[in-house]
């Protein structure tokens, strides 16, 4: 059972649309962080959010945290061909990250 | 490059064997974790160590062990393999070892038990 529920499981769009990745738990997290992995390799962090409510923006990629710390999305706006690949969220707690199962993005060209 | 070296990149074994795998962590960093994954269960996370002492515990079996050396690097054994531990097994390493850190992963070391 996964602390951490991320939806939708996997996301196919074209080249040029927005998408919305979101990760949803029953707990609180001190921090939550989003990564990408590309097949063969580890994953890779692309942001970190400790403050409820906050919102990251890198780039084309804006990240939010729930106010309640529970839950956090992921938005991509005139997604690339090169966002392809699978986002994770892990909520932090103590010393530990739990990890959710992933959405796998593919962006056609 | 994550700066975090994993070896063996792939290893295949027989059941009821012993394996050992080898993480060395960035230069500077101090923690090292160790993740399971596999497609059933995602990205599992094992164990945890601070200069070489364990911190935190995840969902490892009796059957695996870590340590961390005093030169930081780590070890991870798996031991009377199944058919069930088939799996990629990926290294991380961070500055201090808290949860706001960036963890920095390894390319990981794919395992098959036959």
């Amino acid at each position: 059972t996964q602390l951490l529920e991320q939806s939708p499981q996997f996301l196919s769009i074209q080249e040029g649309e927005n998408l919305t990745v979101y990760c949803n738990s029953s707990s609180v997290f001190s921090s939550l962080q989003w990564y990408r992995q590309e097949p063969g390799e580890g994953p890779v962090l692309l942001v970190t959010v400790v403050t409820g409510g906050e919102v990251k923006k890198l780039k084309r990629l804006t990240f939010q945290f729930g106010d309640a710390r529970k839950d956090s999305s992921l938005h991509i706006t005139a997604a690339q061909p090169g966002d392809t690949g699978l986002y994770l969220c892990a909520g932090g707690s103590d010393y530990k990250l739990s990890f959710g199962a992933g959405t796998t993005v593919t962006v056609r060209a | 490059d994550s700066g975090v070296t994993q070896t063996p990149k792939h290893l295949i074994t027989a059941t009821g064997q012993r394996v050992t795998l080898r993480c060395s962590p960035r230069s500077g960093d101090l923690s090292v974790y160790w993740y399971q994954q596999s497609l059933d269960q995602g990205l599992q996370f094992l164990i945890q160590y601070y200069n070489g002492e364990e911190r935190a515990k995840g969902n490892i079996l009796e059957r695996f062990s870590a340590q961390q050396f005093p030169d930081l690097h780590s070890e991870l054994n798996l031991s009377s393999l199944e058919l069930g531990d088939s799996a990629l097994y990926f290294c991380a390493s961070s500055l201090a070892g808290t949860s706001y850190e960036t963890q920095y992963f390894g390319p990981g070391t794919r395992l098959l038990v036959l």
